[in-house]
């Protein structure tokens, strides 16, 4: 079981802004290391989105956002697209035990 | 351009032994950590482990030291994750990526094992 923790589903209408949650603890990501996020569209491989926290590769859109705060990190998506309908996943560094790399659970995002 | 290309689909028997590729282009293959990274069907990401192909440094998640190996052959610009004896728990797709900016950037196009009892 991971130790980043998100919502299974959200949902929103097209042009909505919905948010991701990805909650940690103080060996992850309250230990400081930094936040990554993946897009995995339906039978891709995953896609970095925002790496660094809140820093977006060339070519991902402004309508992707993250911020870190604590112990949680949170991504934003804004304008929400039908082809944004895609699951996302939360990744950081844990050092507990011998420290490793760790993903979040995921979280599907519906466009509705 | 960056790429990472990974090997076929496999389809084996429970107890054999099995070792699939991510072979890298585009970049200095000996300057960068290369992780595999496991999906079960219908589940999650789970990282497995990686290794800098430069010196071979290694680690692995706890979770899969022990069940298997990663290795690489800077040579031929080549990671490899291996399996002595195959479970029908190791049914998944694997995927290779590189690590950039602290950050998993690019990614194989992903390797099916199916494992039969």
């Amino acid at each position: 079981q991971s130790v980043l923790t998100q919502p299974p589903s959200v949902s929103g209408a097209p042009g909505q802004r919905v948010t991701i949650s990805c909650t940690g603890s103080s060996s992850n990501i309250g230990a400081g290391f930094e936040v990554h996020w993946y897009q995995q569209l339906p039978g891709r491989a995953p896609k970095l989105l925002i790496f660094g926290n809140s820093n977006r590769p060339s070519g991902v859109p402004d309508r992707f956002s993250g911020s870190k705060s604590g112990t949680s990190a949170s991504l934003a998506i804004t304008g929400l697209q039908a082809d944004d309908e895609a699951d996302y996943y939360c990744q950081s560094y844990d050092n507990s035990l011998s420290g490793s790399d760790v993903f979040g659970t995921g979280t599907k995002v519906t466009v509705l | 351009e960056v790429q990472l290309v990974q090997s076929g689909a496999e389809v084996k028997k429970s107890g054999e032994s099995l070792k699939i590729s991510c072979q890298g282009s585009g970049f200095s293959f000996t300057s960068y950590w290369i992780g595999w990274v496991r999906q079960m069907p219908g589940k999650g990401l789970e990282w497995m482990g990686s290794i800098f192909p430069g010196d071979s440094d290694t680690k692995y998640s706890p979770s899969f030291q022990g069940q298997v190996i990663i290795s690489a052959d800077k040579s031929i610009s080549t990671a490899y994750l291996q399996w002595s004896s195959l479970k029908a728990s190791d049914t998944a797709m694997y995927y290779c990526a590189r690590l950039t900016t602290r950050s998993w950037a690019y990614w194989g196009q992903g390797t099916r094992v199916t494992v039969s009892s």
